[in-house]
């Protein structure tokens, strides 16, 4: 059954660094989302994704953070400068309509010391 | 702000009994609603999604209603097992937007 995967799955940075979260979609979807979850509280919507520009974004979603898409595979989620706050679970998601199931990531675990 | 809440946080319940538990969100502008299960180090699994008021689904053993009108939907675990243990989020979809706004999650737990 074809799945989402993400790489790596736990990522150690120094703050102020530069991180970058891959994630490759199931292959036929459309859809691209990426979620976050900091220990203890909600998972926290940061962006979707369509047609190669960003279709919505939160307030989370900052200048700090950018997507792209680099090739017909990758989906990826970039932090130019690491904050402490930024440490959680990074969670990428696809689907083949905007509003239908999105399936999930295993997630990539940020830790920023 | 949409703010869609769960409970409990967390249930122990033993194996075989039959559970349920609850997700509220605002009624007005809702699209859908969306099952999950997740277990640790793995990815959150759909479950159910659901949009009309009254709409019941049902894959093996769990199964899940929803009432938009007064804004809940519930989640049943029918002869719980011990591979049921996982923690259960719902997320709601507005219209006008494709995100999930998600719960904190009922983490469930089964006693063999």
């Amino acid at each position: 059954e074809p799945e989402v995967t993400q790489t790596p799955s736990h990522q150690v940075t120094q703050m102020g660094q530069e991180v970058i979260l891959r994630c490759v979609p199931i292959s036929n979807h459309l859809y691209f989302y990426w979620y976050r979850q900091i220990l203890g509280q909600k998972v926290e919507f940061l962006v979707s994704f369509y047609n190669n520009e960003i279709s919505e974004k939160s307030e989370i979603f900052d200048d700090q953070f950018s997507v792209e898409r680099p090739d017909g595979s990758n989906f990826t989620l970039k932090i130019r400068s690491t904050k402490l706050e930024d440490s959680a679970m990074y969670f990428c998601a696809s689907s083949t309509q905007p509003y239908n199931e999105q399936f999930f990531g295993p997630g990539t675990r940020l830790t920023v010391l | 702000i949409l703010n869609v809440e769960q409970s409990p946080q967390s249930l122990h319940v033993q194996e075989g009994d039959s559970t349920n538990f609850t997700c509220s969100f605002p009624s007005s502008n809702f699209y859908a609603l969306h099952w999950y299960r997740w277990e640790t180090a793995k990815s959150p699994e759909a479950l159910f999604v659901m949009t009309l008021n009254g709409d019941e689904k049902k894959k093996g053993r769990i199964s899940a209603t929803l009432n938009t009108k007064e804004g809940y939907s519930y989640l049943y675990i029918k002869g719980s097992q011990p591979e049921d243990s996982a923690t259960y989020l719902c997320a709601c979809v507005n219209f006008g937007n494709e995100k999930l706004t998600f719960g904190t999650g009922t983490r469930l737990t089964i006693i063999p």
